[in-house]
């Protein structure tokens, strides 16, 4: 039962221009998501979260936007670099636990 | 300062063998996660300590698996009898350990290859 979904497998995007990245969610429980972002060889890097109270958090060119009612937030990269290349992962946190749910990750390509 | 660290990067096994995975938390990060993540898969909850004690082990698989945190500090992953099926990257994270959301910070991982 996967709970946290990222359906795209991969997104290749233009440097300069904007990279948004998408993440379903089923488990009306979570109260917090996250983004993370990982390079090969390394661990998983926090890059912005959002408390399910709030719909919007913006963090420079990092903006996580969340639509509660259709269980779905995006991460916004703008401009894009391509530093940016990397998997993205998608993670929630259930309401009174301090595990996280992952998602599959999804690969950013940023191309000059 | 020093991120998590964890030791060995990379080991390979056979069947059956028993293997311990360290991790060395960031300094006064009270609480530590260990998380496995296999080809193609976001990282998959283990157990979740709170100082000693594991506070949720929901995500441990089997009885074959087991973590240790003796100081607080330090904690070893053990996985007896390895099966094939364990291979993966197994990360280790920690955190403040405070209220509310804490931002998880993760080491390199140590992957397991099981032969």
């Amino acid at each position: 039962d996967q709970q946290v979904k990222q359906n795209s497998p991969s997104l290749s995007v233009q440097e300069g221009r904007i990279s948004i990245l998408n993440c379903d969610y089923t488990n009306s429980m979570f109260d917090y998501f996250l983004w993370y972002k990982k390079y090969p060889a390394e661990g998983p890097t926090f890059l912005i979260s959002i408390s399910s109270i709030k719909d919007k958090n913006e963090d420079g060119r990092f903006t996580v936007f969340l639509n509660k009612s259709a269980k779905h937030l995006s991460l916004h990269i703008v401009p894009s670099q391509p530093g940016d290349s990397a998997v993205y992962f998608c993670a929630a946190r259930i309401q009174g636990a301090q595990k996280l749910v992952f998602g599959q990750g999804t690969r950013l390509t940023i191309n000059p | 300062g020093a991120g998590v660290s964890q030791t060995p990067s990379n080991k390979v096994t056979e069947k059956g063998k028993y293997v311990e995975l360290r991790c060395d938390p960031i300094s006064g990060h009270t609480a530590l996660y260990w998380y496995r993540q296999s080809l193609g898969q976001g990282p998959e909850f283990l157990i979740y300590f709170q100082g000693t004690g594991a506070a949720d082990d929901s995500g441990l698989p089997n009885d074959r698996f087991f973590a240790v945190r003796p100081e607080g500090s330090v904690s070893t992953l053990k996985i007896q009898r390895t099966e094939r099926g364990d291979s993966a990257v197994y990360l280790c994270a920690s955190s403040r350990g405070l209220a509310g959301v804490n931002e998880q910070f993760f080491g390199p991982g140590t992957r397991l290859t099981v032969l």
